[in-house]
């Protein structure tokens, strides 16, 4: 089936430590996001790729880093450095920048 | 700066009612709106996707309007059921970017 698969579905991770997180996919989209999601704060954009080996920040992207190698994966790194990372992360594609985005089942990141 | 509201961010219905959801933006200068459906704990699932030239788009039971002068999007939903229970998020792209800016979301109850 085509679609987003993010993994894993939850994470823990302890105060101090990097951690990435797995998007993947399969519909031959060139753009690829990620997004976090907080409650009563709604999705705010991370960083987002327009094409393989170019990505841009978005509004909230201290504390975080991508990489855009291949064209079906765009994983999110969360470092030490950000400073609140407890949040659900969504990430999405879309066909090109300006067309229907769809989204992965989410990854919910938990420090301990 | 867009900004994209949704009100009101708490619905509840009997079955069977038609209904419609708020979406306000503040700057005109969209290249489309976007419809989204999240159910708890998941990701989101696009509904509707509506591009500025367009009035309106229509899927199923579900009809979304757009009147960009205003900065309004609604969302009827027609003969409501208790799977429609879900929280409805409204996105829009502005022309520059390309990026999805989110409301923050109606969270629909339908009660049986």
């Amino acid at each position: 089936d085509g679609g987003i698969t993010q993994s894993p579905k939850y994470l823990f991770r302890k105060e101090g430590q990097n951690v990435t997180l797995s998007c993947e996919q399969n519909l031959n989209h060139d753009a690829m996001y990620w997004y976090r999601q907080d409650p009563g704060q709604g999705l705010r954009l991370i960083y987002y790729s327009q094409i393989v080996n170019d990505f841009q920040k978005g509004d909230i992207a201290e504390g975080y880093s991508v990489s855009r190698e291949k064209k079906e994966s765009f994983p999110l790194t969360v470092t030490s450095a950000q400073k609140n990372p407890t949040a659900f992360y969504l990430c999405a594609s879309s066909i090109g920048m300006g067309t229907e985005a769809f989204f992965g089942q989410g990854t919910r990141l938990t420090v301990v | 700066k867009q900004e994209v509201t949704q009100i009101p961010a708490a619905l509840s219905v009997p079955e069977g009612e038609n209904l419609v959801l708020n979406c306000s933006f503040t700057d005109s200068a969209i290249y489309n709106l976007q419809w989204f459906r999240q159910d708890p704990g998941k990701g989101l699932t696009s509904l509707l996707l509506i591009q500025s030239s367009q009035r309106e788009q229509t899927s199923g039971r579900l009809n979304a309007s757009l009147d960009k002068s205003s900065g309004r999007s609604t969302l009827y939903i027609a003969a409501s059921q208790p799977g429609d229970s879900a929280t409805y998020l409204c996105a829009v792209r502005g022309n520059q970017g390309g990026k999805l800016i989110f409301g923050q979301g109606t969270e629909l109850s339908v009660k049986p």
